[in-house]
């Protein structure tokens, strides 16, 4: 099967911009997740969805993060406007209910200059 | 606090030596348990679980992983690292239930040396 895809695999904006990362998880997934890694710190989690409803979305930073997942299928976060804190990696993660265990995507690198 | 320490930042190993990579969690309860691992330019991959039962956990590549409970750690370990092994290695908790978000620890790389 594929696996988690997500675009672009690198990014580099000006601060200011926005920017819109997307993640097309593993078909069937119903659970879709994405995380964050800021330079030095840990892998933290930003939000979960359930299908297309956004069942945690507490570790979302502040209202500059808009989160969505059109139909259940494919998710994107949109940062805007971007600020040099927002650079890190971005992980997309998805799973099934019942199948405990997430498979992740490679990432996408954000640099916000 | 829910947190995991994985007390090393970076670890060189030679080649065919053994290996260990520390990991401390603080949890309310025992939570569920994960290696991850991230080849350079590749995704978090899953080396091992932990949920319940035997507390020597085996994982794939050869790896391994006892849950201490006294002693709230998860220690990956490989009797024979192999030059491939380098990457950095993630450890990860969450809430006993699935699909609950995961907290990692700050992660460990690992070097090999011929």
């Amino acid at each position: 099967e594929a696996g988690v895809t997500q675009f672009p695999s690198h990014s580099v904006i000006e601060k200011g911009q926005t920017v819109t990362l997307r993640c097309d998880p593993i078909s069937g997934h119903d659970n879709l997740y994405w995380y964050r890694r800021v330079m030095g710190k840990e892998i933290k989690f930003l939000l979960h969805f359930v299908k297309e409803s956004k069942q945690d979305e507490s570790g979302m930073p502040n209202n500059r993060f808009l989160a969505e997942r059109t139909g259940g299928t494919y998710s994107t976060l949109k940062v805007q406007p971007a600020e040099l804190e927002d650079s890190g990696v971005y992980f997309c993660a998805s799973s099934q209910v019942v199948n405990y265990g997430y498979t992740f995507g490679s990432g996408t690198r954000l640099t916000v200059v | 606090a829910q947190s995991v320490t994985q007390p090393d930042i970076h670890i060189t190993v030679s080649e065919g030596a053994s290996l260990e990579l520390r990991c401390n969690y603080s949890y309310g309860a025992t939570p569920y348990l994960f290696w991850y691992v991230q080849s350079p330019g590749q995704g978090l991959q899953l080396l091992l679980k932990y949920f319940s039962g035997d507390t020597l956990v085996q994982g794939i590549k050869g790896f391994e992983a006892e849950f201490k409970r006294s002693q709230s750690s998860f220690n990956l370990r490989k009797p024979s690292v192999h030059w491939s092994d380098a990457a950095e290695y993630f450890c990860a908790v969450s809430r006993r239930q699935a699909g609950t978000a995961l907290i990692f620890g700050k992660g460990t790389t690992l070097s090999v040396s011929s």
